[in-house]
């Protein structure tokens, strides 16, 4: 079972809807979230981080978190074509004493006029 | 404000050569971390720097290695090339406590022939 696991995509979502990335993770013990978007040919950009259970909003993203679930989303209102990226959900996790960030394979969505 | 530099960003190397990367941080960040991106295995955590001293490592072999200077700037090696470690390496420093909040540079892309 890897870390931290997403669905790969493509979603594919109409210009104005909703798009909604899901994460899960396998450590319990993580205790902050992130979530990066990255473009086509481009380096990974951090949009979002969550650390309580809950919901966070931020313009049009929210980030949802369940700690008993071990699951994190990402919600993307009114979602336009400059969305389109591959979103990246990473998971902090505690070694040696030190924070490193483990991330998952990424999601890709497609957001069509 | 200058972003995280990465050098070369293209190269191209024979099996059983061995290859040295750089990554110079955003000024002020003393904290480098690097990752290796494929399409199938996504970002994987290869090691973090901080103050000159490994603080993490990934699950990688041997043949990769690396180091920071004094001045935050730090480099990669991987030796004995494989194939498989066809790739692109992003270098991503930090400035802040937090960890999860990272910049990445544009990557350097190795292509094993």
């Amino acid at each position: 079972q890897k870390e931290v696991e997403q669905n790969s995509g493509p979603l594919s979502v109409p210009e104005g809807a909703i798009a909604s990335l899901n994460c899960t993770y396998s450590d319990r013990g993580s205790q902050s979230f992130f979530w990066y978007r990255q473009y086509s040919g481009k380096s990974p950009e951090l949009i979002m981080f969550i650390y309580s259970n809950g919901d966070k909003e931020d313009g049009r993203f929210t980030a949802q978190l369940n700690k008993a679930s071990q699951y994190v989303s990402l919600l993307i209102r009114d979602s336009q074509p400059s969305d389109s990226a591959t979103y990246l959900c990473a998971v902090n996790r505690v070694s040696g004493g030190y924070n490193k960030l483990i991330f998952g394979a990424g999601t890709r969505l497609a957001v069509h006029p | 404000k200058a972003g995280v530099t990465q050098t070369p960003r293209y190269l191209i190397k024979t099996r059983g050569q061995q290859v040295t990367l750089s990554c110079s941080p955003i000024s002020g960040h003393r904290s480098v971390s690097w990752y290796q991106q494929t399409p199938g295995q996504g970002l994987q955590f290869l090691f973090e720097y901080f103050s000159e001293t490994q603080r993490n490592k990934g699950n990688f072999p041997g043949r990769f290695s690396g180091r920071q200077f004094s001045n935050s700037r730090s480099e990669m090696n991987v030796s004995t090339l494989e194939l498989g470690d066809s790739a692109l390496y992003l270098c991503a420093s930090s400035g802040t406590s937090q960890a999860g909040e990272l910049f990445f540079g544009e990557g350097s892309r190795l292509t094993v022939l």
